[in-house]
């Protein structure tokens, strides 16, 4: 089993702020990295998947960092908005199991 | 195009009892997933099923078994139900790179099962 985990826990933010979380995961046996963006009732959705040491991914205003030699992940979101209000998920991949930390609950306050 | 389905969605059951979730995906993908998701704990893998006719345990398979029908369908038995089995279960499957996806794959989820053991 591996230990992945996500910081903070919950974050609250005021429309038009940045903000960022992170993932941390064991460094050994990577994979890959999966982020997910889960609004509440509805099921996970991909956000990003990364491989590579130094990986960077960009969609709209969300971004996300890969370091595998550490063991942590960040992403990013420029501007916030209402409907960025989710809980954020990350995954590690080893093989064919994906490990997954307990997400970051964003609420954007209008 | 349904992706993953679940059934049923909602179900309460008495400590005993037993039952299955029933998943299907329409997409053709090879690996199958079940997750359960308690409060604080996130997504825990039960089982997987890398392609039709396999499945491997995962972190919590204790209480559980799982069938691999077919390519499509992949089910969660409880054959005795315990009040620690109450939560949400979610089924995935693993759509592969090469298909116009994120390299690794992505999973896609169903829209959850959540159970009640009483």
């Amino acid at each position: 089993i591996l230990n992945v985990e996500q910081s903070p826990q919950s974050l609250h933010v005021q429309e038009g702020d940045s903000t960022n979380f992170t993932c941390s995961f064991p460094s050994s046996n990577f994979y890959a990295l999966h982020w997910y963006r889960w609004e509440t009732a509805k099921s996970p959705e991909a956000l990003f998947v990364m491989t590579l040491n130094g990986d960077e991914k960009k969609k709209g205003r969300i971004s996300a960092t890969l370091n595998t030699k550490e063991g942590y992940s960040y992403l990013y979101i420029k501007g916030s908005q209402p409907e960025d209000s989710a809980t954020y998920l990350c995954a590690h991949r080893t093989g064919n199991q994906f490990y997954f930390g307990t997400g970051t609950s964003l609420t954007v306050i209008p | 195009n349904a992706g993953v389905t679940q059934t049923p969605k909602f179900q309460v059951l008495k400590t005993g009892q037993s039952m299955t979730l029933q998943c299907a995906q329409d997409m053709n993908h090879n690996s199958m997933y079940w997750y359960r998701q308690d409060p604080g704990m996130g997504l825990r893998l039960i089982y997987y099923s890398a392609s039709e006719g396999t499945t491997d345990k995962g972190e919590v398979p204790n209480g559980y078994n799982v069938s691999r029908l077919n390519k499509r369908e992949f089910s969660l038995r409880l054959e005795s139900a315990a009040p620690s089995q109450t939560s949400v279960y979610f089924c995935a499957s693993l759509k592969m790179p090469g298909q116009g996806t994120m390299s690794s794959g992505e999973l896609f989820f169903g829209e959850g099962s959540r159970l009640t053991v009483l």
